[in-house]
């Protein structure tokens, strides 16, 4: 079945350093979202990303979807104490969003 | 701004009993999820509700759980004969009839088995 990979499953970052994220599919994804969740939080929309190659860019997060829509990334920089959380990436298969399992990022001051 | 809301927050039951979960997505959403979460791993997809019937569900979703919508405005999963691996944190999420938008979550509910 489909399968979405994320890694490093934690990181540990000093305050200012980067961050990022791998995302990687067992197949073709029509698009791939990531989704940051704070402790005890739930699931919050960061972005989506459609286009083979695409990079989108939200102030120090920036995102690439590979160019055969199988693998994205997600990188943080200057990271803040603020972007502690888990970062998941989300595959969309038909109507089914399949979750990775996640990075677990935190920062110290 | 609109968002799903999920009812209760925290839900104790004892290994055995059934529980449902209550969900009351965006209104004008089309598409229905419910994820699990168990703590401290990934979300987990159980399934997704269109046209008021099952589009897709996971193995997770076996016999032992069933969703349903009741009326126009509520989307609900039962879990029957609760065990204690069943704990865990249950998300709702809604998405509207694009299917290139994205999902929006509920606060979720804590489930608890003892």
């Amino acid at each position: 079945g489909q399968q979405v990979m994320q890694i490093p499953q934690y990181q540990h970052v000093q305050e200012g350093e980067d961050f990022t994220t791998y995302c990687n599919s067992s197949t073709t994804l029509s698009n791939i979202q990531w989704y940051k969740q704070r402790p005890g939080g739930h699931p919050v929309f960061l972005i989506q990303l459609v286009k083979s190659g695409e990079v989108k860019k939200q102030k120090r997060l920036t995102f690439q979807f590979g160019e055969a829509k199988k693998n994205s990334s997600l990188h943080i920089t200057a990271t803040q104490t603020t972007d502690v959380g888990t970062y998941f990436c989300a595959g969309r298969l038909g109507q089914n969003f399949v979750f990775g399992p996640g990075t677990r990022l935190s920062v110290l001051p | 701004e609109p968002e799903v809301t999920q009812t209760p927050s925290h839900q104790v039951t004892q290994m055995g009993q059934e529980v449902i979960l209550r969900c009351v997505p965006i209104s004008n959403h089309l598409y229905f999820y419910w994820y699990r979460q168990i703590l401290g791993q990934k979300v987990e997809f159980l399934v997704s509700f269109y046209n008021n019937e099952i589009s897709e569900k996971s193995e997770i979703f076996d016999d032992q759980f069933s969703v349903e919508r009741p009326d126009g405005s509520n989307f609900t999963l039962k879990i029957r004969s609760t065990k204690l691996e069943d704990s865990a944190m249950y998300f709702c999420a809604s998405s509207p009839p694009n299917p290139n938008t994205e999902a929006f979550f509920g606060q979720g509910t804590r489930l608890t088995v003892v």
